[in-house]
Order: structure tokens, then sequence, then C-alpha cells
């Protein structure tokens, strides 16, 4: 079993739609997660980070926690065609980490 | 957050060669760490180079396949050696952020292709 599993997608929505992301995870040693943006043909970008069970919102991102269930999401309000790109979470541990397969997100104008 | 300067940003190999890839950052760090994208896949760390020691390896890799050096703070090499076309991949170098800027920051990557 993988630590990190992330719902594989790809997903397609449409401009101005809500966007939900989820990642599972089964390390319990996690001290803090992350999601990543990648365009094509670039090295990933850090969106948020998170190191506590919540919500943690910046601007139309919000990066949510529950470790009770080992669940992060992240939530695009108002998605744009900008936003299309592949996410990545991870969860960290003694400064390594763990980063799911992604999920590949179109936004259609 | 620092810059990373990455260098190829991509490549074609015949197998059996060796490539050289460069990462230079814009501040001093204490580690580097080196990744690998495969197509459609997540990213696996490679080994964590500190500078001054040897490189950490990761279960899977192995020295002599991907030597690494990191002759200061800012700057580091990864080779992939003796390449096969199952080395074909995104290479990426990174480093970690510090407070208040947590998480990674990474190269664009090199897109390596062996044929």
């Amino acid at each position: 079993q993988k630590e990190v599993e992330q719902d594989p997608g790809p997903l397609s929505v449409p401009e101005g739609a809500i966007v939900s992301l989820n990642c599972t995870y089964s390390n319990s040693a996690f001290q803090y997660f992350m999601w990543y943006r990648q365009y094509s043909r670039k090295g990933p970008e850090l969106l948020m980070y998170t190191y506590s069970s919540g919500n943690k919102e910046d601007g139309r991102f919000t990066a949510q926690v529950d470790k009770s269930s080992k669940y992060i999401s992240l939530f695009i309000r108002d998605s744009q065609p900008s936003d299309s790109a592949t996410y990545l979470c991870a969860g960290t541990n003694a400064g390594k980490s763990t980063f799911g397969d992604g999920t590949t997100l179109t936004v259609k104008p | 957050s620092a810059v990373i300067s990455q260098k190829p940003s991509r490549d074609i190999c015949q197998r059996g060669t060796s490539l050289t890839i460069q990462c230079q950052v814009d501040s001093q760090v204490t580690m580097m760490f080196w990744y690998r994208q495969q197509p459609g896949q997540s990213l696996t760390l490679i080994a964590t180079a500190n500078q001054g020691s040897e490189a950490t390896y990761e279960s899977g890799f192995v020295i002599d396949k991907f030597p690494i050096s990191r002759p200061n703070l800012t700057f580091s090499t990864l080779t992939v050696s003796n390449m096969s076309p199952e080395d074909s991949s995104i290479y990426l170098c990174s480093v970690e952020g510090s407070y208040p800027n947590y998480g990674y920051t990474f190269g664009s990557g090199t897109r390596l292709t062996v044929v």
C-alpha cells in the first residue's frame, strides 16, 4: 500500500466550478501536508502547506486536513483555465516528503 | 523562497552513456534533494545531498548508478550513469524551505530520454 493515495483523475470542470482534490495517507508520523501544482514541463510549485487538522485558506484555495481519518483535500473556488495543471499532495515526516501520484485538472473556458 | 536553475532542461542520450545534471540555487542551503518523476507517476526521492559529506541514497538507488556531487552550499550535480531506456524520466532537484516558506522548491526539471 502506498503511504499517500491520491484520486487519480483526470478531472475536467467548467470555468467557475468548485474543484475538490483528495488524498488519503497511512503514515501517522506525517507532521505536515502540502499541495503542489505542476504545469506541463515545469517543476512542482508549492501551493499550500498545513500541519494541523482543520482548514487553511489562501485566496481561492482551501486546504483541509482530517488527521482522524487520514484524509487531506484541496478545494479550488471559482476555478480558472489557468488552474489547469497536475496537483500533487504530499505528507512530510522528518524532512522527507512522500508524494501522491497527482491529479490532472482541466478547467474549460 | 529559493530560486533554482537546473540544466539541461532536456536531453536525448544513447544507452550506455552518462548524463550529468546541474542544479544551482540562489542562496546557501544545507541539503539539496534529487527526485525522479517517471511518466504519470509520483515524485520519488533518489538521494539527499549534504555539502561536505556523502549523499544519502534511498532504497533502490545506488551511488554507482547515480553519483552526486555537492562541492558547495549552492550547487549540486546528479549523474545518471550507464543509461538504459528505463532511466527515461524527469529528474528534479529541490531544496527545503524555512519559516515561513515551508515546503520544497523545485527546479524546472531535466527531461531525459534514453534511446
